[in-house]
């Protein structure tokens, strides 16, 4: 069974930092592309951020670019967002999601893991 | 940036087909995806590259994707539908999802 389990949430402060983990089983890890999509309470999907097999390429979203880095260890089938210098509106539920291949579809997620940014 | 758009709700009588819009600029040369998110869940995908149904989705889902428009329909929609879904599509190597469609069963 393919599971993806998020860890690291938790309350921050406004400029802060925060590491989230994704340990993932049930599947060849190093097979697939990664990434971190998030939700604000209450609101839609907003994709943050993706990561290739190898960490050869790395992609994020204007709103967290400079900020996030995305990385992974293949040989602990882990996923990891080092996120600095949070600000409020990056409170929200943060999921990983496996991906198969550049531009395919999110095809397993995470329970996902919560980080409020708040003074 | 790219830029997918929902209806922010539709209603539909359980047993009637629900369809379910996603428009954006040239839609129809991408692949679209579909995801279904039920209250306190994590989103589970429902269609992909336009039309294909993951192993497990029932056949009731079937997709469209043409032009600008890509559209999600279920047929005999029934109680246990009722959710949020959001479309989604790469522009580049950006994801994009469109701003969630409620569907209500009522």
């Amino acid at each position: 069974e393919v599971q993806l389990v998020e860890s690291g949430g938790g309350l921050v402060k406004p400029g802060g930092s925060l590491r989230l983990s994704c340990a993932t089983s049930g599947f060849t890890f190093s097979y697939y592309a990664m990434n971190w999509v998030r939700q604000a309470p209450g609101k839609g999907l907003e994709w943050v951020s993706s990561i290739s097999t190898t960490s050869s390429f790395v992609y994020y979203a204007d709103s967290v670019r400079g900020r996030f880095t995305i990385s992974r260890d293949n040989a602990k089938n882990s996923l990891y967002l080092q996120m600095n210098s949070l600000r409020a509106e990056d409170t929200a539920v943060y999921y990983c999601a496996r991906q198969r291949d550049y531009g395919d579809p999110f095809d397993s997620w995470g329970q996902g893991t919560l980080v409020t940014v708040s003074s | 940036s790219y830029e997918l758009t929902q209806p922010p709700s539709v209603s539909v009588s359980p047993g009637q087909t629900a369809s379910i819009a996603c428009s954006g600029d040239k839609l129809g040369d991408k692949y679209a995806y579909w995801y279904q998110q039920r209250p306190g869940q994590s989103p589970v995908l429902v269609i992909y590259q336009n039309s294909k149904r993951p192993s497990g989705i029932p056949e009731r889902f079937s997709g469209s994707n043409s032009g600008n428009t890509a559209t999600l329909t279920i047929s005999g929609t029934q109680a246990m539908d009722e959710a949020d879904y959001y479309c989604q599509a790469w522009d580049g190597s950006t994801g994009v999802f469109g701003g969630g469609t409620k569907l209500t069963v009522l």
